[in-house]
């Protein structure tokens, strides 16, 4: 079965830093993988899609890559800032449906 | 705006109590999701709707049922909560389009305790 792989540990990063998660797939060649973002106590958001043709896309401060390769999303978020706290999900197009993984809680230090 | 709404944002209920969450879009989406959520898990799909289609995921209980009686309102019905049910159980919708590439809008999502 498909495995999706995000770091269970929360991530801590130095305001102004640029953070990177990652997210890991297995047994499975999405056309496309999304990232969203999940506030404490609330439903997800969607933040970008990339499709398996792109190799990067942006959108203001985020950037997302993806390697059909090494079957790996890289999401960055350059001059982070305390606002961008949250967990970030990774999910990927399974027939009509969407697979989310578990999420990265990301922590930015003032 | 155009959103995604859950009532109630908090449920309480007692072992083996009926209970009922709701949700309404006015996005006017074909397709409706129902997903549980547990603490630190990642969200998982219970059963959607595509219009009037249910599709039911192999591996949700019976317990769990669904209606979505117009497109606008969907209903998740837990028959017999057990203490296992305790999540948050979210509802997203998308515009169900061919080929893919289908985002999803989330609703804020109903946190469930069965006492």
């Amino acid at each position: 079965s498909q495995k999706i792989e995000q770091n269970s540990e929360a991530l801590n990063i130095q305001e102004g830093k640029t953070a990177t998660l990652t997210c890991n797939y297995t047994n499975y060649s999405p056309a496309y993988l999304q990232w969203y973002r999940q506030d404490p106590g609330r439903g997800p958001v969607f933040l970008l899609l990339i499709r398996e043709n792109e190799k990067e896309k942006r959108k203001e401060r985020l950037k997302v890559t993806f390697d059909t390769t090494l079957k790996q999303s890289l999401f960055h978020i350059t001059a982070s800032q305390p606002a961008d706290s949250a967990t970030y999900l990774c999910a990927l197009n399974r027939d009509d449906k969407i697979i989310f993984g578990k999420g990265t809680r990301l922590h930015i230090l003032p | 705006d155009a959103m995604v709404i859950q009532n109630p944002r908090y449920q309480v209920t007692q072992f083996g109590k009926p209970v009922t969450l709701s949700c309404s879009q006015t996005l006017n989406h074909n397709v409706m999701y129902w997903y549980q959520q547990k603490s630190s898990q990642a969200p998982k799909l219970l059963f959607h709707y595509y219009d009037k289609d249910f599709n039911n995921e192999a591996d949700t209980p019976d317990n769990f049922q669904s209606r979505r009686p117009n497109t606008s309102f969907c209903f998740l019905d837990i028959r017999s909560p057990g203490l296992g049910d305790a999540a948050m159980y979210l509802c997203a919708t998308s515009k169900g389009t061919s080929g893919g590439e289908d985002t999803q809008y989330f609703g804020p999502g109903t946190r469930l305790t069965v006492l």
